[in-house]
């Protein structure tokens, strides 16, 4: 059993449609993030959410944490195909931040 | 280099053969981490350093998988005896901080192939 259940595993789309995707537990966090991995690349952080019912916007993305602090979700308002990639969402555990447990992932693809 | 960086990109060898991962941190930067990653899926947890102390390494698979980072800065993944198995994306990651919050700067990865 995965710690966080992401959905949809795959999702194609036409640019300019909007996309959410979700990131599901049955565990609380203190904290929750998002990465984007471009194909060849490494992750790159989006962001951090950390109280419940926070919202957060970077440009078309918009990132919700729940308000039992169990899930989030990544809304993409007109997407691009330079939105094209895997998103990841990730937790931490133990005394570090960076020993991360990752989703499964969401692999975008956006048309042009 | 202003990111983190690993070598070889690329490795392919024969099961049976140990072979060792390199990453060079982003400088100053006092925790690494490793991961593996399968195709399309997200990164595993293997280990992680703060400077030169190995402080978890709870995700490697099995006694074959050890790290080191003997001065603090360069570490090195290895591998003996390879298998099928063990084939994969290795990536390290670095961070300027330790503790509780901070950011991961991922560099590109070593794949690795077991034939």
């Amino acid at each position: 059993t995965q710690l966080l259940e992401q959905s949809p595993q795959f999702l194609s789309i036409q640019e300019g449609e909007n996309l959410t995707v979700y990131c599901n537990s049955s565990s609380v966090f203190s904290s929750l993030q998002w990465y984007r991995q471009e194909p060849g690349e490494g992750p790159v952080l989006l962001v951090t959410v950390v109280t419940g019912g926070e919202v957060k916007k970077l440009k078309r993305l918009t990132f919700q944490f729940g308000d039992a602090r169990k899930d989030s979700s990544l809304h993409i308002t007109a997407a691009q195909p330079g939105d094209t990639g895997l998103y990841l969402c990730a937790v931490a555990g133990g005394t570090s931040y960076g020993k991360l447990t990752f989703g499964q992932g969401t692999i975008l693809t956006v048309h042009p | 280099g202003a990111g983190v960086s690993q070598s070889p990109r690329y490795k392919v060898t024969k099961r049976g053969q140990d072979v060792a991962l390199r990453c060079d941190p982003i400088s100053g930067h006092v925790s690494l981490y490793w991961y593996r990653q399968a195709l399309g899926q997200g990164p595993e947890f293997l280990t992680y350093f703060n400077y030169e102390a190995q402080q978890d390494k709870s995700g490697l698979p099995n006694d074959r998988f050890s790290a080191e980072r003997p001065e603090g800065s360069i570490s090195t993944l290895t591998i003996q005896r390879t298998e099928q198995r063990d084939s994969a994306m290795y990536r390290c990651a670095s961070s300027p901080t330790s503790g509780t919050t901070g950011e991961l700067f991922f560099g590109e990865g070593s794949r690795l192939t077991v034939l």
